[in-house]
């Protein structure tokens, strides 16, 4: 079964700095996508960035960027450029490809503080 | 656009009660989900949709909890009876089920306590 591992379960930060979350995870699967989802304290959960397996290259969305290490089954967040709002709970998340098999499956989450 | 649209935002019942949750998906997705979220067991999939068919239930905790999909715009969470265990916040989610890998897009969940 997939597994997602997020070991930081609280991480600081001061404004205008950067910070990486770490994710690792688990499959036999080649065929798979990875994202990326903040929870803020409305506890509405927001898609940061996804990652598709198959592509070599980081995905980048603005200040947000990633690392995907696919034989390290590695998939951290670098969120640069810290800013207040950034202060939420990330969730690390592992979609299987193909077929029906369509499960999002969570990490625990990492909670972000941000400092002025 | 309009995202997936959940309600009621907020509930508080009694034990014992009936609850419904309800849940609009993202016109054209066809793929629904149901997910709880709880500080001891994180977030969980209860159930999810595919084409209005039910694919895997397997999360559904017991016979309590109860979902259907009647047509491609509507879903339906039902507990009954409620119990304070229940207490959780139920998220609603949609995606185009092909290709896979598409994004899964939340709605801003239900807070059900259960007194």
């Amino acid at each position: 079964a997939q597994t997602v591992t997020q070991s930081q379960p609280e991480m600081s930060v001061q404004e205008a700095e950067t910070v990486t979350l770490s994710c690792t995870y688990d499959t036999s699967e080649s065929d798979y996508y990875l994202f990326w989802y903040k929870q803020p304290p409305s506890r509405q959960m927001i898609l940061v960035i996804r990652q598709e397996a198959y592509k070599q290259q980081n995905a980048t969305e603005n200040r947000f960027s990633v690392n995907f290490q696919k034989a390290a089954k590695s998939f951290s967040l670098k969120i640069s450029d810290s800013q207040l709002g950034d202060a939420a709970m990330y969730f690390c998340a592992y979609r299987p490809g193909g077929g029906y098999t369509d499960k999002l499956i969570f990490g625990t989450g990492t909670r972000l503080q941000v400092f002025p | 656009d309009a995202g997936v649209i959940q309600s009621p935002r907020h509930e508080v019942t009694e034990m014992g009660q009936e609850v419904t949750l309800r849940c609009k998906p993202i016109s054209g997705h066809n793929s629904l989900f149901w997910y709880r979220q709880t500080m001891m067991r994180g977030l969980e999939l209860l159930i999810y949709f595919n084409n209005n068919v039910p694919i895997d239930d397997s999360g559904m905790p017991e016979d309590r909890f109860s979902a259907k999909m009647p047509n491609a715009s509507f879903s339906t969470l039902k507990i009954q009876p409620s119990e304070p265990r229940d207490s959780a916040v139920y998220f609603c989610a949609s995606s185009l089920g092909s290709p896979s890998g598409n994004t899964i897009y939340f709605g801003e969940g239900s807070w059900l306590t259960v007194v």
